[in-house]
């Protein structure tokens, strides 16, 4: 089974720095997605990881360690257009590599 | 979002009815999925394909059916629809290896 755990919501400040969690235990990896998803839309693609350690694109990394379970998205220099929720996705092994959700994390950024 | 192209928009069935989620792509991608979304519970997968001709269930299948008869189109269907299947449903797309989801714009559906 799957089971993928992180907060349901959270508050920040602009220009502030953010780390939304992730915990998962699941029956196979191959790999930890983040997604965005600005409400009534469909979720976008942020970043992947499939090794331990960080992976920084721009104002965003993502950090994993296996052997933890734990993955985390860093949110720097946050800005308004950051309010949005943020999925964390396990890809199991084996078979069509299906992608498994977490609930997801609201992010609100105030002024 | 380029690529992947979901009908209709918006859509309300009252209990009983049929209909079908249509998802269309552009991209020459074998993998197709169609997941559905409900508040606090994040994304479902509902079916899954890895290419014409293949179909296989996901995490929550009961009352629903797809079809691949081409590698462009992953048509979803409802045969009597619940007022449990209010949601909004997402198709999505994959290339090859590790390359991630691309989801469609979502359709979102009211069963009253």
């Amino acid at each position: 089974g799957q089971n993928i755990d992180q907060p349901t919501e959270m508050t920040a400040t602009e220009g502030a720095i953010v780390q939304i969690n992730c915990t998962y235990q699941t029956s196979g990896f191959n790999g930890l997605f983040w997604y965005q998803q600005h409400a009534g839309e469909a979720p976008t693609f942020l970043s992947y990881n499939v090794l331990d350690g960080l992976e920084e694109k721009g104002r965003f990394s993502s950090f994993l360690s296996r052997s933890k379970g734990y993955s985390y998205l860093l949110l720097k220099e946050l800005q308004m257009k950051d309010s949005a929720s943020y999925l964390c996705a396990v890809r199991s092994e084996g078979g069509a590599n299906n992608l498994f959700f977490g609930t997801g994390t609201r992010l609100t950024v105030i002024p | 979002n380029a690529g992947v192209t979901q009908t209709p928009k918006f859509r309300i069935l009252k209990i009983g009815q049929s209909m079908t989620l249509q998802c269309a792509q552009d991209m020459n991608h074998n993998y197709m999925y169609w997941y559905r979304q409900d508040p606090g519970m994040g994304l479902k997968l509902i079916y899954y394909s890895v290419g014409a001709g293949i179909t296989d269930k996901g995490e929550v299948p009961n009352g629903y059916n797809v079809s691949r008869s081409t590698t462009e189109d992953f048509p979803l269907r409802l045969e009597l629809a619940a007022p449990s299947q209010t949601s909004v449903y997402f198709c999505a797309i994959k290339g090859q290896g590790n390359s991630p989801l691309h989801f469609g714009n979502g359709t979102r559906l009211t069963v009253t």
